[in-house]
């Protein structure tokens, strides 16, 4: 089955603690983002990477890191998490100018 | 700069009522793509039309149609007979026609379809 998963699904963690959040999808596609979606703001880019190796800047960059090693992996880092990244977080795949496709979210609680 | 405008925050209808949901964007861009992608109450983003914009005509699919209109950079989802299970949250978004990674999405307009 064509999909993108993330992991964890939901997460609660404090201040400054390092955490990744994993995005792998199966449909050998080169373009990968992540997004967050706040109430009020509907979803803002993060990050996106059009192929391995290659990540540039969304709108909203600050306090995130990614990587992207492999082509079916894009994983959301973020080094020293605060409670403003407090968010749901969507991965995204696509082929080119085809349809984005989104994995399941990753609800993220800062403490 | 691309802007989508989701004029509607909450909408409420009754069962078999029909809605519509506005979207109205901004692009200096000749070639983009327009989509609306529906957030059920778990969470997840569920795609549901893709536009160019050469292609103006209207589709249809089941209970569901799409009016694209350039003149008024309107792209509008109507539901007919309007089903509990279409309680959700809509989001319309813009994407680039020169492979631009990026989607600009509407803030979304939730949907609540009383029984």
């Amino acid at each position: 089955e064509a999909q993108v998963t993330q992991n964890p699904r939901y997460l609660i963690t404090v201040t400054g603690k390092k955490l990744t959040v994993t995005c792998s999808q199966n449909m050998n596609h080169e373009y990968m983002s992540w997004y967050r979606q706040d109430p009020g703001l509907g979803l803002r880019q993060i990050y996106y990477s059009m192929n391995v190796e290659v990540t540039d800047k969304g709108d909203v960059p600050e306090g995130y890191k990614v990587s992207r090693k492999e082509k079916r992996n894009f994983p959301l880092i973020l080094e020293s998490p605060s409670p403003n990244q407090t968010s749901l977080y969507f991965c995204a795949s696509r082929k080119q100018t085809d349809t984005q496709y989104f994995g399941p979210g990753t609800r993220l609680t800062v403490l | 700069a691309q802007k989508v405008t989701q004029a509607q925050t909450e909408i409420s209808v009754v069962e078999k009522e029909d809605v519509t949901l506005d979207c109205v964007y901004e692009t200096r861009d000749t070639t983009y793509y327009l989509f609306w992608y529906k957030q059920p109450p778990s969470g997840e983003l569920v795609f549901l039309i893709r536009r160019n914009s050469f292609d103006e005509q209207n589709e249809i699919s089941g209970r569901y149609s799409w009016n694209f209109q350039k003149s008024t950079s309107s792209f509008n989802f109507t539901i007919t007979a309007s089903q509990v299970v279409d309680s959700a949250v809509y989001f319309c978004a813009l994407g680039r026609g020169d492979g631009a990674n990026n989607l600009f999405f509407g803030t979304g307009t939730r949907l609540t379809v009383i029984p």
